[in-house]
């Protein structure tokens, strides 16, 4: 089991383009949730998806979204980007239920010129 | 509102010396605290957790309900404990069924010098 993916790595946009995210999850785990950790910061809650509905959200903008598929892997889709929006955003999965550890994948560097 | 404080950036300290790194959350609740770590080049992972009350390479935390703290202890640093600490509470963990959603502070750089 690779633990959770994320892809692209490495991302470059420029302001007012759209970007799409991708997480596949560990396996067996049916809950995934997106963090954005700007540089010198600690990963911020941006939302978390269980059963293809967003079930907690975080304080981002709805320009901020995203998407759970039926095989339980995720994207996250910012629009209109902002150079703020520049940052690693991480992906976390874990299975559902009381006491279960999150996992974090390796993180997407988005850079916003 | 959730928040957890980290008052420092960084801390040095040599080979075998006591590590302390300090964490103070505010929550209404009854939280759930964590230590995740962040070794160069490797993602973020879970050092250890208040509930399991287990000791991992040689770390240990007590919540401290009174104080809000949930400081990171080590008796003898080794050079293989640099690393990125970062303190996290799940709050809202029991209310909704299930599913963290984790509140982080912004980390201290442990450098443990020869």
């Amino acid at each position: 089991d690779a633990g959770v993916t994320q892809s692209p790595t490495h991302l470059i946009k420029t302001r007012g383009q759209q970007v799409t995210l991708r997480c596949s999850p560990k396996s067996g785990h049916d809950t995934v949730s997106w963090y954005q950790q700007a540089l010198g910061q600690g990963p911020q809650f941006i939302f978390q998806y269980y059963e293809e509905e967003e079930r907690q959200r975080g304080n981002f903008p709805d320009r901020f979204s995203g998407h759970q598929f039926p095989n339980y892997s995720s994207e996250l889709n910012v629009n209109a980007l902002l150079l703020g929006d520049s940052a690693l955003y991480l992906c976390a999965s874990e299975r559902r239920g009381i006491g279960h550890e999150q996992f974090f994948g390796p993180g997407t560097r988005l850079t916003v010129l | 509102a959730q928040r957890v404080t980290q008052p420092e950036k960084l801390l040095s300290v040599f080979k075998g010396a006591p590590v302390e790194l300090k964490c103070n959350y505010s929550y209404s609740g009854s939280p759930e605290l964590f230590w995740y770590v962040q070794y160069s080049r490797q993602r973020l992972q879970l050092l250890l957790r208040h509930i399991s009350r287990e000791s991992i390479k040689g770390f240990t935390a007590d919540l401290n309900k009174g104080e809000t703290s949930f400081h990171l202890k080590k008796p003898f640093a080794q050079e293989e404990d640099s690393a990125m600490y970062y303190c996290a509470l799940s709050g809202d963990y029991i209310l909704t069924g299930g599913g963290n959603k984790l509140t982080f502070g912004t980390g201290t750089q442990l450098k443990v010098e020869l």
